[in-house]
């Protein structure tokens, strides 16, 4: 039972928009800046969004986080079958003193 | 460019001990924190620990503090991690990763540069 919690999947057709969410408490997601990952079959998971917003340099404007109160969201617009992959949503829970993520959501790309 | 590049496919049996690394380059290793991650057959990312390899400042997750020892050798721009008595349990894929910016008293998975995994199989 991961302590951040996400659908275990989403799916929307190539060139719309889905929104993927990250529910936790105040000792995490409440209180402190969340990630997001991408991770593809086979690979190592890559980085999308970090301090709830922001994304690293390379990473298409197509993804976006946000977050609000407990919760945050992740959006991808214009969605390729390439995007086919397992997110995953992270940040530190204060209670905990560790780092927690969320199960894992699978988006399909119809 | 970034690059960490982390040690071979490792097959063990249970009680055996083991060393895995990870090596970082086109930066400046010593300044960046090196986090590592679980990754269990099918399932999600565990955050396992971190170091940072200026001063060994090490950073442990209550799940994994005392099952393995995360080390670095700055002088040759490698992280470390090690378990003294593997079990079966410990099958898993790990990664190691950069960290974007400095851990104070929170730590959040900002790593923006990843290994390509070491797989360890542990097994009678």
């Amino acid at each position: 039972q991961s302590v951040l919690t996400q659908p275990p999947s989403v799916s929307a057709a190539p060139g719309q928009k889905v929104t993927i969410s990250c529910s936790g408490s105040n000792s995490n997601i409440g209180n402190n800046y969340v990630s997001w990952y991408q991770q593809l079959p086979g690979t190592a998971p890559k980085l999308l969004i970090y301090d709830n917003n922001k994304r690293p340099s390379g990473i298409p404007d197509r993804f976006s986080g946000s977050k609000s109160g407990t919760s945050a969201t992740l959006g991808i617009t214009g969605l390729q079958t390439g995007d086919e992959a397992y997110y995953y949503c992270g940040t530190w829970d204060s209670s905990l003193s560790d780092v927690v993520f969320g199960g894992g959501t699978k988006l399909t790309v119809l | 460019e970034v690059l960490l590049v982390q040690s071979g496919a490792e097959v063990k049996e249970p009680g055996e001990s083991l060393k895995i690394s990870c090596k970082g380059s086109g930066y400046r290793f010593s300044t960046y924190w090196i986090g590592w991650v679980r990754q269990m057959p099918g399932k999600g990312l565990e955050w396992m620990g971190i170091i940072y390899p200026r001063d060994s400042d090490t950073r442990y997750s209550p799940s994994f503090q005392g099952q393995v020892t995360i080390s670095a050798d700055e002088s040759i721009n490698t992280a470390y991690l090690q378990w003294s008595s593997l079990k079966a349990s410990d099958t898993a894929m790990y990664y190691c990763a950069r960290r974007l910016g400095y851990c104070t008293s929170t730590c959040p998975p900002d790593f923006d540069y990843w290994g390509q995994g070491t797989l360890v199989t542990v097994s009678s």
